[in-house]
Order: C-alpha cells, then structure tokens, then sequence
C-alpha cells in the first residue's frame, strides 16, 4: 500500500545535537511538508517542497533545515539553533490539487530533548 | 494571509447523540478548500471531509457532514450518532489557490465521547 513513513516514532536528543528525521513517501506525490506540532496545539509549517531540489521556509523554519535530492524523500533536520525542538513532528504530501484532495500524513515523530 | 480559529477547546458528548464543532475562517481569496482532520492519541492526521469554496452543497461523508456558510465564513463540522472511537482531537484547516498549497490548520478541539 502507498503511504509515507516517518522514522523514528520516538527520537530522544541531547541538548546541542543535531538530529535528522527520515520522511519517505512512495505515493509519487510532488509535495511534500514538514508540520511542528507542540501539546494542545494546531500545526505549523516548518519547510515545504513543491519539486526535488527546492524548498521553501514555512513559518517557523529558524533552526531547522531541509533538502529533497529525491523525488520520495524530505529529511529534516533540527539543528542545535532550535532552541525549543522539543514537539510532535509530521510530514505531508500532496500530487497537486490539494486544494481538493488535502494532505496525506505519516504517523509522526515525537521529539523530546534530554 | 488565512488563519482558523476554533473557539471549542474541548468538548463533550454523550454516545449516540451528534455534536457540531465550531470553525470559522478568515480569507481574502475567492477560491479555497477547507478540510477537518481527526488526531487519534495515536498521533497521525486522518482526513474526514472537505468542502470547496464554490460547493454549493453542504458536503456530507457517513457520520460527518459540513455545515458551510460561506457569507459567515463558517465551516463546522457535524457529526452524528457519536461513537466512543470518535474521542479525539478535531481540526479544521483550509488552503487557498492564491497560496498554493500550503495548509493553515486552526488550533483543534478535542472531542471526549461520553458512555
């Protein structure tokens, strides 16, 4: 079944780290979003890619950094700079027309510092 | 630029009754997509319904239907005979073609289905 698989679940990181979350889809979607979700609250944009080898900054994207060498994949990586990286991370995608048919989601990654 | 509020933080409701959870919208574009989604505790985003700018019919999946008045700038979401797996948190989002398609998600409501 096609679908987009985010790695790891859970990912523990000490203060001062970089750490990259793994978002794979195989829907051959051209889109594809990262979303920051902290407790009790709605989502937020962090990067988006409309087509390999370009993003685009959401709304929140200080402290985090994005490439899409290939066509299935959208990495994210929080770096050190991100001072409160604790939070819910999912990614998106979308083959165009999501004004109609919306976003498809992986299941996420839960972040916390230690 | 969009934005979503729902005023509901939580909500409660009695199984087998229907309950309406509020989204208004705020859009200077004429042509736009809302949506809701439901998140399990689980974590994963699950689409429920969607209604286009233009529909002029109110659209309707199973148990949920979207009760759009667009003059309003509303979009809430009914859902009906409440079952216990229907505890979850709630969010309307809504994108438009001027933006492309980038999501704007309102801040949620979570739904505790009562026995």
């Amino acid at each position: 079944d096609g679908g987009i698989t985010q790695s790891p679940k859970y990912l523990f990181r000490k203060e001062g780290q970089n750490v990259t979350l793994s978002c794979e889809q195989n829907l051959n979607h051209d889109a594809m979003y990262w979303y920051r979700q902290d407790p009790g609250q709605g989502l937020r944009l962090i990067y988006y890619s409309q087509i390999v080898n370009d993003f685009q900054k959401g709304d929140i994207a200080e402290g985090y950094s994005v490439s899409r060498e290939k066509k299935e994949s959208f990495p994210l990586t929080v770096t050190s700079a991100q001072k409160n990286p604790t939070a819910f991370y999912l990614c998106a995608s979308t083959a165009g027309g999501a004004e109609h048919y919306g976003y498809t989601f992986g299941s996420g990654t839960r972040l916390t510092v230690v | 630029a969009q934005k979503i509020t729902q005023t509901q933080p939580g909500m409660f409701v009695q199984e087998k009754e229907a309950v309406t959870l509020d989204c208004t919208y705020d859009t200077s574009d004429q042509s736009y997509g809302l949506f809701w989604y439901k998140q399990p505790s689980s974590g994963e985003m699950i689409f429920l319904i969607y209604q286009g700018s233009y529909d002029e019919q109110n659209a309707t999946e199973g148990r949920y239907s979207l009760n759009f008045q667009k003059a309003r700038k509303s979009a809430n979401l009914v859902i009906s005979a409440s079952q216990l797996g229907d505890s979850a948190m709630y969010f309307c989002a809504m994108t438009d073609f001027a933006e492309g398609q980038n999501f704007v998600f309102g801040p949620g409501t979570r739904l505790s289905v009562l026995p």
